[in-house]
């Protein structure tokens, strides 16, 4: 099984609304990413976890913040969002064996329109 | 100068031809290589994973790594209407971070 969920598949969220972006994964991946793709472009990475520990922010706006409850699980809550923060939001996890990391896998992603 | 050069296409091909495809680095460092198809609105979906120079081949796919030329090639054989995507080369370093070539829009015409 080499499955990351997303969910939801689509989300619609006004500027002042709170809500939660999930991934679940049961592959034992100890790595988990948070991408955001806007159209006819490639996945710009936003947050790395390694073993549940944040290893990588780049440079993301406060509004959205990760959570890695466990080892299998990754957050991505969001406030206080932008129009321009519309886009296709990707999960993906990878593995790592004898410090080389394996290929990464991603899910379906999750359709953000903020109005 | 991007770190990965991919041509964006389109590329638009007749059924059953080979679809060949490529992407360049500059970074030395990158050591795992990596080809994604991407249909429209959906994620990514890994078709080749290497991390050594040479051939790779799974079914209809080949994937070519030359690291002394800094370069990648994804082939695919007998290709088929169903491949029409958008094909993303990818490669990390030894760390977590995954850098993404720009993506080839590839149409298969019946």
């Amino acid at each position: 099984d080499t499955e990351v969920t997303q969910t939801p598949k689509h989300l619609v969220m006004g500027m002042t609304n709170k809500k939660s972006l999930k991934c679940e994964q049961h592959m034992g991946h100890r790595a988990m990413y948070w991408y955001k793709q806007k159209a006819k472009k490639p996945p710009e990475l936003m947050f790395v976890y390694s073993y549940e520990k944040l290893s990588i922010n780049e440079s993301v706006p406060s509004r959205f913040s990760p959570e890695c409850p466990n080892s299998s699980l990754l957050n991505l809550h969001l406030h206080a969002l932008q129009p321009e923060d519309s886009a296709l939001y990707l999960c993906a996890s990878s593995y790592r064996d004898r410090g080389r990391n394996t290929e990464a896998f991603f899910g379906q992603g999750t359709r953000l329109t903020v109005v | 100068q991007k770190e990965v050069e991919q041509d964006p296409g389109p590329l638009s091909v007749p059924e059953g031809a080979i679809v060949s495809l490529n992407c360049t680095y500059s970074n030395s460092a990158f050591q795992y290589f990596m080809w994604y198809r991407q249909y429209s609105r959906k994620g990514p979906e890994l078709l080749m994973y290497t991390y050594s120079s040479g051939n790779k081949e799974d079914g209809r796919f080949t994937a070519q790594v030359d690291k002394s030329s800094k370069y990648i090639s994804l082939f695919i054989r007998d290709s088929q209407p169903s491949d029409s995507a958008t094909y993303l080369c990818a490669m990390k370093a030894a760390g977590n971070k995954l850098t993404f070539g720009g993506g080839t829009r590839v149409l298969v015409k019946p």
